[in-house]
């Protein structure tokens, strides 16, 4: 079985300040993907990055930043000088190579940046 | 915007009765999977059509059931409904979910409310 923990249920910071969202999988499978998606207040799931198993490279986009450690099952996602634009509910994902092709999603971490 | 188109948008009913809510993927996309949010539960996959043919199921409800078009797009049918049924329910698609690395694009989703 698949599982995603977001221990995180919710986080304030106020805007400029760096905040980490944390996310721990579980899985049998030797080869997965990791996924983040951003639920802004409107309600859509928005794609924000995937990572593969096999590709333990950390990854930058802008403000955003991605830690995979296979070491410790772990998908952080760092976001720097964080805005108001940023708040939103963010969810942690996780995708086998065997099975079914569904989507296991964490409990969301909701985050509130502050003016 | 994602490219997956999902309607209506909000949908109010009453207990007993029966909806039909409609995805259509992205342009070249074979595959849609459908996810129900609730406050309860969280995201959970409810059922995968790929090119017409239905390949997974997830926590899906007798009561409910979808099926996939020739022109791909997708219907999930909720019938002899619940107050417990109310959630935003996610249409997402990929292009080939026997590629491996596919990335589900969501839909802004459709809000039921079962009065």
């Amino acid at each position: 079985a698949q599982k995603v923990t977001q221990a995180q249920t919710e986080i304030s910071v106020v805007e400029k300040e760096d905040v980490t969202l944390d996310c721990v999988y579980e899985t049998r499978d030797t080869t997965y993907y990791l996924f983040w998606y951003k639920q802004p207040p409107s309600g859509e799931l928005v794609f924000l990055i995937r990572r593969n198993s096999f590709d333990e490279q950390n990854e930058i986009s802008g403000r955003y930043s991605w830690n995979f450690q296979k070491s410790t099952s772990s998908f952080n996602f760092t976001i720097t000088a964080s805005q108001v634009v940023d708040s939103a509910v963010y969810f942690c994902a996780l995708l086998g190579d065997t099975g079914r092709r569904a989507l296991t999603f964490g409990s969301g971490t909701r985050l509130q940046v502050q003016p | 915007d994602s490219g997956v188109t999902q309607t209506p948008k909000h949908l109010i009913t009453a207990t007993g009765q029966r909806v039909t809510l409609r995805c259509s993927p992205r342009s070249g996309d074979l595959s849609v999977y459908w996810y129900q949010q609730s406050l309860d539960q969280g995201l959970q996959f409810l059922i995968q059509y790929y090119n017409g043919e239905e390949r997974a199921k997830g926590n899906i409800l007798e009561r409910f059931s979808a099926q996939q078009f020739p022109d791909l797009h997708s219907e999930l049918n909720l019938s002899s409904l619940e107050l417990g049924d109310s959630a935003l329910y996610f249409c997402a698609s990929s292009v080939d979910e026997l590629v491996g690395t596919d990335t589900q694009y969501f839909g802004p989703g459709t809000r039921l409310t079962v009065l």
